[in-house]
């Protein structure tokens, strides 16, 4: 039973458009959500975070959109850039041991 | 410099063995995890630690194995009942926030 649902396993985006990653879950006790950022063969860098509270999170190029009704989370770049290439993994948190629970992540493609 | 260090980056080990693999950090960090990732998987939960001496199951705790004596040192052992060991597993901690900071992992492979 998956939580954290990343339905796109790719996107393909040209230089300087943005790019929107999108997240869903079904966990009503999620409160605490977090974007990674990871190549292969590399650890997940952190990249973003929002709380339940908030329904907007912006650093930079990147900007996290929260609907808790739709229980859908989002990430735009913008612009997008070519070494933004990378595995993007959404993430929640719902207890007090702050275990992530993460998605499958989606494969960003940006082209020059 | 501080940060998270898992040693080796690469490991190789026949079928039957126990495998530890090394997680340190020098952050100050209480809370520890391990995470296995398998292709077109996200990363699942093992163990974690919130501090010294104790520690929790995480999601698919089966076959696996840790102690947290130091601080610093979050070693995950491998066992022979874990039935599909190879994978890359990752090492995070965690400060006072939510954000946990993750360890360039090491790639196990078992034959």
């Amino acid at each position: 039973d998956q939580q954290v649902k990343q339905n796109s396993p790719s996107l393909s985006v040209q230089e300087g458009r943005i790019s929107i990653l999108n997240c869903d879950y079904t966990n009503s006790m999620f409160d605490y959500f977090l974007w990674y950022k990871k190549y292969p063969a590399e650890g997940p860098t952190f990249l973003i975070s929002i709380s339940s509270i908030k329904d907007k999170n912006e650093d930079g190029r990147f900007t996290v959109f929260l609907n808790k009704s739709a229980k859908h989370l989002s990430l735009h770049i913008v612009p997008s850039q070519p070494g933004d290439s990378a595995v993007y993994f959404c993430a929640a948190i719902g207890d007090s041991n702050y275990k992530l629970t993460f998605g499958k992540g989606t494969l960003l493609t940006v082209n020059p | 410099d501080g940060g998270i260090t898992q040693s080796p980056k690469y490991l190789f080990r026949k079928e039957g063995q126990n495998v530890t693999l090394s997680c340190e950090q020098n952050l100050n960090h209480d809370a520890m995890y391990w995470y296995r990732q398998d292709p077109g998987q996200g990363l699942r939960l093992i163990y974690y630690s919130q501090i010294v001496n104790d520690f929790q199951k995480g999601d698919i705790a089966e076959g696996y194995s840790v102690s947290r004596e130091k601080k610093e040192s979050f070693p995950l052992t491998v066992t022979s009942a874990q039935k599909n060991p190879t994978a890359f597993y990752l090492c995070a901690s965690r400060d006072t926030g939510y954000e946990q900071y993750f360890g360039p992992g090491t790639r196990l492979t078992v034959t």
